[in-house]
């Protein structure tokens, strides 16, 4: 299986400030079609996980535009500029590339 | 885009069995591949199983093979998991995702499951 290992695991930061949070995969995401399958997930305090990004870089709909995923092969990264309130929650990395499909191990955003 | 709800939880024994649906509605159902992924209580998200859009292909996770089944009735627009030969450490939130590869677009709202005797 794909191991997905994120770092770090919990992620103080002070409003206004930007974070960052790294994803590494134990294989290369790149699919036989070409595509990378590496999404970021937010799930705020008693919620439905909710999708931010997809394909590495890929911003839903209705997500701000201070989330930004970037990365290739096995290194990936999500970052947060500005950071508010409304972004505390724990972030995930999930991976669609390979069965079975792997989630990261979730990183804690909090403010200082 | 659509909404996901999902049923069936509950309490139920080891050894038990438990039917989970998840409804689907606002989008064409039959088109999406769909998704299964849960939580244990203070735990991060761990993928189920997944089904296409015709119900000809299903993934499971190795732990689940052979006692979670997925199955999904377009004509209903209701993804379905069938879950087996419950174990304590089967306790958690069941979500269903609308797509598969790009980790679900949409999600549900959960539904609890608790094994324990």
């Amino acid at each position: 299986d794909v191991v997905m290992t994120q770092s770090p695991l919990s992620l103080p930061v002070t409003l206004g400030q930007s974070a960052s949070i790294s994803c590494r995969s134990s294989q290369s995401l790149v699919h036989s079609d070409g595509n990378t399958y590496l999404n970021w997930f937010q799930q705020r305090p008693g919620q439905s996980p909710r999708r931010l990004i997809y394909r590495v870089s890929n911003r839903d709909s209705g997500v701000p535009d201070r989330f930004s995923g970037s990365g290739s092969g096995t290194d990936f990264t999500l970052k947060i500029s500005r950071v508010e309130a409304d972004d505390v929650g724990v972030y995930y990395c999930m991976q669609g590339t390979h069965w079975p499909l792997t989630f990261g191990g979730g990183t804690k955003v909090e403010i200082k | 885009e659509g909404q996901l709800l999902e049923s069936g939880g509950g309490l139920v024994q080891p050894g038990g069995s438990l039917r989970l649906s998840c409804a689907a509605s606002g989008f064409t159902f039959s088109s999406y591949a769909m998704n299964w992924v849960r939580q244990a209580p203070g735990k991060g998200l761990e993928w189920v199983s997944a089904i296409s859009g015709s119900a000809s292909t299903t993934y499971y996770e190795d732990s689940m093979k052979g006692r979670f089944t997925i199955s999904r009735d377009n004509s209903k627009n209701t993804l379905y998991l069938q879950m087996n030969s419950l174990r304590a450490d089967d306790t958690a939130v069941y979500y269903c995702a609308k797509g598969v590869r790009e980790g679900g677009s949409v999600w549900g709202q959960g539904t609890t499951v608790t094994v324990s005797s």
